[in-house]
Parts: structure tokens; C-alpha cells; sequence
């Protein structure tokens, strides 16, 4: 069975330092692009980093880069994302998110999908 | 960037309707377009990807369709358990981005 934990969400004040860490199981960890999706209280899903499988690339959304840094430890199966310089508009649930394949023959594309997700970390940044 | 519009932000529907979600993207991403349902406190499930794929466990009145920039995701009659918010996101180039979602009220 697949799973992914995330831990390290917690309280912080503006300015402030968290890191998350996704613990995962059940699946060939250094075989796949992990992902961080975050939702703010109320609001929907926003995508935030992605790191290919051998950690050579990597995404960040333009609200967080510079701030925030994926990172992975394929030994240990699992992905970290150090934040810093934590703004209130960074308040959210944090997702780790494993992303598989599929491969459109009728195109010539591979699609890239978040086919499991962990049940999320929360970050509170207040002042 | 690609933006990611959904229509209707919300709706309401008696069991057994068909229900029908649109989602637009703001240029062509083929079919790098994938459906995914949160119900309150979870973590978001995934139910179609690649416009029109059925995810192993989805039940089969779950389907999608489209390409290129319009995509539909349909609930051929609905059930009880159908209720939450559903989102399409665009898997064709980062940054990657969501629809702003729809809420469905059974």
C-alpha cells in the first residue's frame, strides 16, 4: 500500500523558519517526481514544488521562490520542504503528492498526474 | 503562465442527475488535464487523468472528456457520496495550476 506522512507543520511568525517532511512507503521511492500542493483555510488547491526522481530538476511556484527549497533523500524515501522568510499568505495545508505517468500514444506525450497524496500538513504563520 | 478556469464555481443536484463540469484552459495543454474531488478535512482524490483516463478504484459514472483547451468532467447519475469540491489541473508545463474548483451540493 502507498502511503505518504507528512510532519513538521506547527505555529510560526512571519519572518520565521519551517521545514516539512513527507515519510513515504509501499512504492519504489527513487523511481518517481514528488510534488508540494498547498491550500490556504477556504481556498483551493495551489501547486508550490516539484522534484524529478534523482532530485536533477526542479519547480517552484512564483509565490514561494526564493523562500522555499524541495529537497529529497532517496535513501530515507522521503521529501523535505525547508520554508523560510514565512509570510500570513503562506498559511495553508501543505500536500506531498507522488506523481505518475501516463503515456498518450495518440499525442506522443507522456501526462504527468498526482496519483497519491498524503493527508497534509498545516502551517499557521501569524504574528 | 497556463490559468485554469472552472465553471460553476458551485452547484446543487438531486441523486441520479447528471452533472456536468467544464474547464477551460488560457492556451492548448493537449491532454495534460487531470479531475481530482476533496471532500471536507481530506486530501484530494484523483479520478480522471489525461482528460478522459478512469483512475483504478473511480467508479465508471465518473468520465472526462476534451482536448487542447475545453475539458468536461461529467457524474452520469449522481449518488450521495459525490458531494465536495472538484478540481481540474494542468499538467503540461510548471508551474503547474488548478481550477479554482467547484463545489457540489447534493
Amino acid at each position: 500500500e502507498v502511503k505518504l506522512v507528512e510532519s513538521g507543520g506547527g505555529l510560526v511568525k512571519p519572518g520565521g523558519s519551517l521545514r516539512l517532511s513527507c515519510a513515504t512507503s509501499g512504492f519504489t521511492f527513487f523511481n518517481y517526481t514528488m510534488n508540494w500542493v498547498r491550500q490556504a483555510p477556504g481556498k483551493g488547491l495551489e501547486w508550490v514544488s516539484s522534484i524529478s526522481s534523482s532530485g536533477s530538476y526542479i519547480y517552484y511556484a512564483d509565490s514561494v521562490k526564493g523562500r522555499f527549497t524541495i529537497s529529497r533523500d532517496n535513501a530515507k524515501n522521503s521529501v523535505d520542504l525547508q520554508m523560510n522568510g514565512l509570510r500570513a499568505e503562506d498559511t495553508a495545508v501543505y500536500y506531498c503528492a507522488r506523481e505518475e505517468y501516463y503515456y498518450d500514444s495518440s499525442v506522443y506525450y507522456y501526462v504527468p498526474y498526482f496519483d497519491s497524496w498524503g493527508q497534509g500538513g498545516l502551517v499557521t504563520v501569524f504574528s | 503562465d497556463i490559468q485554469m478556469t472552472q465553471s460553476p464555481s458551485s452547484l446543487s443536484a438531486s441523486v441520479g442527475d447528471r452533472v456536468t463540469i467544464t474547464c477551460r484552459a488560457s492556451q492548448t495543454i493537449v491532454s495534460h488535464l487531470n479531475w481530482f474531488q476533496q471532500k471536507p478535512g481530506k486530501a484530494p482524490q484523483l479520478l480522471i487523468y489525461a482528460a478522459s483516463r478512469l483512475q483504478s478504484g473511480v467508479p465508471s459514472r465518473f468520465s472526462g472528456s476534451g482536448s487542447g483547451t475545453d475539458f468536461t468532467l461529467t457524474v452520469s447519475s449522481l449518488q450521495p457520496e459525490d458531494f465536495g469540491s472538484y478540481y481540474c489541473q494542468q499538467s503540461y508545463t510548471f508551474p503547474y495550476s488548478f481550477g479554482q474548483g467547484t463545489k457540489l451540493e447534493i
